[in-house]
């Protein structure tokens, strides 16, 4: 079957570095996204990822490996606007989004 | 950036009631819109895709009949609950497509459904 695994929850300081982790098994493979979503909105954008390597956009960077159907969010500089979660999905052959649970990120002073 | 609309926002009815919900794709044409539904603390759930002039395709363990899609249009599709029950409450959320682009959804602002 499908699946993505990551962390229901972690916990940072302000400042600090985090790394979120993402695993999934999917039926094909056509990329792999991270979302960040406020409690009570929808899902905004943050990275998309089809080859292996690291991506870096800002205070956000993600790295996919595709060998090891592995993938992860790191969020440098941390603001207490980050406080959210973040949802891994992966993109399968047939165009659809498979979609972890989420991580809630608890970021303190 | 393409931008995608929910109304409404927030919507609250009694349980047996119909409620719909609509989505439009404001600056470009959707040919494949996705609906979604999230509980509280969990993640999105697929509830069905559906294409412009065809009928939607649902998700295993959706209701067919309970949830009607209707993609009347390249820029709007709607989602009505029928005879609403507390246990239909949920945070609801559509997403567009563009053909030839299918890495990308683009998500609309969603829609809280209270049905007490």
């Amino acid at each position: 079957g499908q699946n993505i695994d990551q962390p229901t929850e972690m916990t940072a300081t302000e400042g600090a570095i985090v790394q979120i982790n993402c695993t999934y098994q999917t039926s094909g493979f056509n990329g792999l996204f991270w979302y960040q979503q406020h409690a009570g909105e929808a899902p905004t954008f943050l990275s998309y990822n089809v080859l292996d390597g690291l991506e870096e956009k800002g205070r956000f960077s993600s790295f996919l490996s595709r060998s090891k159907g592995y993938s992860y969010l790191l969020l440098k500089e941390l603001q207490m606007k980050d406080s959210a979660s973040y949802l891994c999905a992966a993109l399968d052959s047939n165009y659809q989004l498979i979609w972890g649970a989420g991580t809630k990120l608890i970021i303190k002073p | 950036g393409a931008v995608v609309s929910q109304h409404p926002s927030w919507v609250i009815c009694k349980s047996g009631t119909s409620v719909k919900i609509e989505c439009r794709s404001l600056d470009f044409q959707a040919t494949t819109m996705f609906w979604y539904r999230q509980f509280p603390k969990q993640s999105l759930m697929l509830m069905a895709t559906s294409n412009e002039g065809s009928k939607a395709t649902y998700e295993q363990g959706v209701e067919k009949d309970k949830f009607l899609i209707n993609h009347a249009s390249l820029t709007l599709s709607t989602l009505t609950v029928t005879s609403a029950h507390p246990e239909d409450s949920s945070f609801y959320i559509c997403s567009a497509g563009l053909a030839g682009d299918e890495r990308n959804q683009y998500f609309g602002p969603g829609t809280r459904l209270l049905v007490l």
